[in-house]
């Protein structure tokens, strides 16, 4: 089945800084990516996602980047806020929702 | 409004002791999926249904039991609980299984913390 490893497991950054995460996959096949939020006791919250198809979206602050080739995207985050510390959560699947596979997480810390 | 709502919220129980976490949607979605989240291992999927009466198993299904047998509902059923299925469970849901995207978002409900002792 997928693997998708998730760096750095925790990310502490000042505001104004901007923060990179980065995920790798294994399966070729996987062709959807999307990137969950978490704040602290809350449920997970999709923020940007992306499909095989594009090497890069952008929304607002954040940005998500693909290269197929070798099997990583990365969650760029601009201009960081306070608001933006949370646990984000990147995600692989090849048959949408069904095999969608996990990392382990990313603890984002932005101090003021 | 919609959403996903799962009940209890919060559940301290002991070993063997059959139990079932509800779940339940309003936005007519065919797709539903349970997942359990552990420290330091993300979120993984415990099983999940594409439609009334068909449901599969995910990555960690062992010990648990699901049914669909009607579209709002995907009932979590643990028939004989045990200390190492202490976890925050989540259930989501969303339109289709078949394709991700944004307009395909899945939602995630509040999410129930069960304790096994």
């Amino acid at each position: 089945g997928e693997n998708v490893e998730q760096h750095p497991s925790t990310l502490s950054v000042q505001e104004g800084d901007s923060a990179v995460i980065k995920c790798t996959y294994s399966d070729s096949a996987s062709n959807y990516f999307p990137w969950y939020k978490q704040e602290l006791g809350k449920r997970p919250q999709l923020i940007i996602d992306i499909r095989s198809n594009v090497g890069e979206k952008k929304d607002q602050r954040i940005a998500v980047t693909l290269n197929k080739t070798a099997k990583h995207f990365s969650l760029h985050i601009t201009e960081t806020q306070p608001e933006d510390s949370a646990v984000y959560f990147c995600a692989a699947s090849m048959k949408g929702y069904s095999t969608l596979t996990f990392g382990k997480g990313t603890m984002l810390l932005v101090s003021p | 409004e919609a959403q996903v709502t799962q009940n209890p919220r919060y559940l301290i129980t002991v070993t063997g002791k059959k139990l079932t976490v509800t779940c339940s949607q309003n936005m007519n979605h065919e797709y539903m999926s349970w997942y359990r989240q552990d420290p330091g291992l993300g979120l993984r999927q415990i099983y999940y249904s594409m439609n009334v009466e068909v449901t599969d198993k995910g990555d960690v299904p062992e010990g648990y039991k699901v049914s669909r047998k009607e579209k709002r509902n995907f009932p979590l059923i643990l028939e004989s609980p045990s200390p190492n299925q202490t976890s925050l469970y989540f259930c989501a849901s969303t339109t289709s299984w078949f394709s991700g995207s944004r307009d395909n978002e899945q939602f995630f409900g509040p999410g129930t913390r069960l304790t096994v002792l």
